[in-house]
């Protein structure tokens, strides 16, 4: 199975910063790289799929690179409704892994 | 807003069965591919099931796999998730998940959630 690893596990940060967290796959995955937000009480919402493709409805301060085993999340500057948890997953090949997440708070 | 809802969820004893149900009103389902997710409360989220759209390919995590099958009724507009051998470890909420119409795999729309308690 492919292991997805994000850091940092957790990240504090202020309104109007730019963050960045990252996500790393232990073999190739091309791009097959998806970001989700989830916060406390909620199911996880889709931001953006195949490593930057923006999911529709979701504001454009997010943003994601990478290719191969190594990737990033970006919040170029960070609104109230963004202090959340963000998982990668892959979905190159099934078992279609999660990282375990990174909790960004205040 | 179209909105998928689980049910099925509840106590059982380690050993025993629960089937999960998944359904959507205003969307018909026969034409995504679907999953099931899991997550312990407070902890990550972990992939379970994907089933193709006629219902004939099928995918488990290594944990679940032998014990759980996942299945679809598309007349019902329903899919499904049989879990025997229940263990500890299976108590978390199950979400039912809807894949994107095309393109890569990707989890785009999710259920609110049903939750499994395993305990004797």
């Amino acid at each position: 199975d492919i292991q997805m690893t994000q850091s940092p596990s957790s990240l504090s940060a202020s309104v109007g910063d730019r963050v960045t967290m990252t996500c790393r796959a232990s073999q190739y995955i091309s791009t097959y790289l998806n970001w989700y937000q989830q916060k406390p009480g909620k199911a996880p919402r889709l931001l953006i799929h195949t490593t930057s493709s923006l999911q529709s409805g979701v504001p454009s301060r997010f943003s994601g690179s990478g290719s191969g085993t190594d990737f990033t999340l970006t919040i170029s500057s960070l609104q109230p409704e963004d202090f959340a948890t963000y998982y990668c997953q892959q979905s190159y090949h099934t078992p279609y892994t999660f990282g375990q997440g990174t909790n960004l708070e205040i | 807003e179209v909105q998928l809802v689980e049910s099925g969820g509840g106590l059982v004893q380690p050993g025993g069965s629960l089937r999960l149900s998944c359904t959507a009103s205003g969307l018909t389902l026969s034409t995504y591919w679907m999953h099931w997710v899991r997550q312990v409360p407070g902890k990550g989220l972990v992939w379970v099931s994907r089933i193709s759209p006629d219902g004939s390919r099928t995918a488990y995590a290594d944990s679940v796999k032998d014990r759980f099958t996942i299945s679809r009724d598309n007349p019902k507009n329903t899919v499904y998730l049989q879990m025997n051998s229940l263990e500890a470890d299976d108590t978390a909420i199950y979400y039912c998940v809807r894949d994107s119409p095309v393109g890569a795999t990707r989890l785009e729309s999710w259920g609110q959630g049903t939750l499994v308690s395993v305990s004797s």
